[in-house]
């Protein structure tokens, strides 16, 4: 049964720092890999898709990476802003499936 | 920019009732999905929809749960008689061809 864990559960920086928020997954035969952010109380937006064929996905201050062999995604943030302050969730679609499994997700407060 | 709907966005119903959500997803897309999120823990699968009929369903999609696509832009998810373990949020989602899945708004709802 797919996992899916991020780490850290929750991040306070302060504005401007690039930072780094992480993915692990349990079986590595996935068939892509989002990332959302979702505000208090709202939906999910999603940021990128990698594939599984794709190394990295890039839309401007983020860039998301995944190792599928070793089960691993990160999505860094470049020039963090309080704008940027949510939830991120990482979800993976399973490979013989069609559902996606999501992470519990990773607090992100960015402060002025 | 095409986005998916939901309706209503708050939905309070009595223990043992029937609900219906209602979603209309993006106009040219092929694969359907509902999801929820009970306060505080993970998005969950409940159960994708492809070709007018279910793909795929989680073990938390029991009898009491049925989807349907009535025409061409409505996709509903019905409970039939509700527990107050089935208060979530509620959220539809669709996809072109099992790619990014885009997301409505949710629908939050309170079981008493």
């Amino acid at each position: 049964k797919q996992e899916v864990t991020q780490i850290p559960a929750a991040l306070s920086v302060p504005e401007g720092e690039n930072l780094v928020l992480n993915c692990s997954f349990t079986d590595s035969a996935i068939y892509n890999l989002q990332w959302f952010r979702q505000d208090p109380g709202k939906g999910l937006t999603s940021l990128l898709l990698i594939q599984s064929s794709q190394r990295e996905q890039t839309s401007g201050r983020l860039n998301a990476s995944l190792d599928k062999s070793s089960g691993r995604s990160t999505l860094y943030i470049a020039a963090s802003q309080p704008g940027d302050s949510a939830t991120y969730l990482c979800a993976v679609m399973v490979e013989y499936g069609n559902k996606l499994v999501f992470g519990a997700g990773t607090i992100l407060r960015v402060k002025s | 920019e095409p986005e998916v709907t939901q309706t209503p966005s708050h939905q309070v119903t009595q223990m043992g009732q029937e609900v219906i959500l209602r979603c209309v997803p993006i106009s040219n897309h092929l694969y359907f999905y509902w999801y929820r999120q009970i306060l505080g823990q993970k998005v969950e699968f409940l159960v994708s929809f492809y070709n007018n009929e279910i793909s795929e369903k989680s073990e938390i999609f029991d009898d009491q749960f049925s989807v349907e696509r009535p025409d061409g832009s409505n996709f509903t998810l019905k409970i039939r008689s509700t527990k107050l373990e089935d208060s979530a949020m509620y959220f539809c989602a669709s996809t072109l061809i099992r790619n990014e899945q885009f997301f409505g708004p949710g629908t939050r709802l309170t079981v008493l």
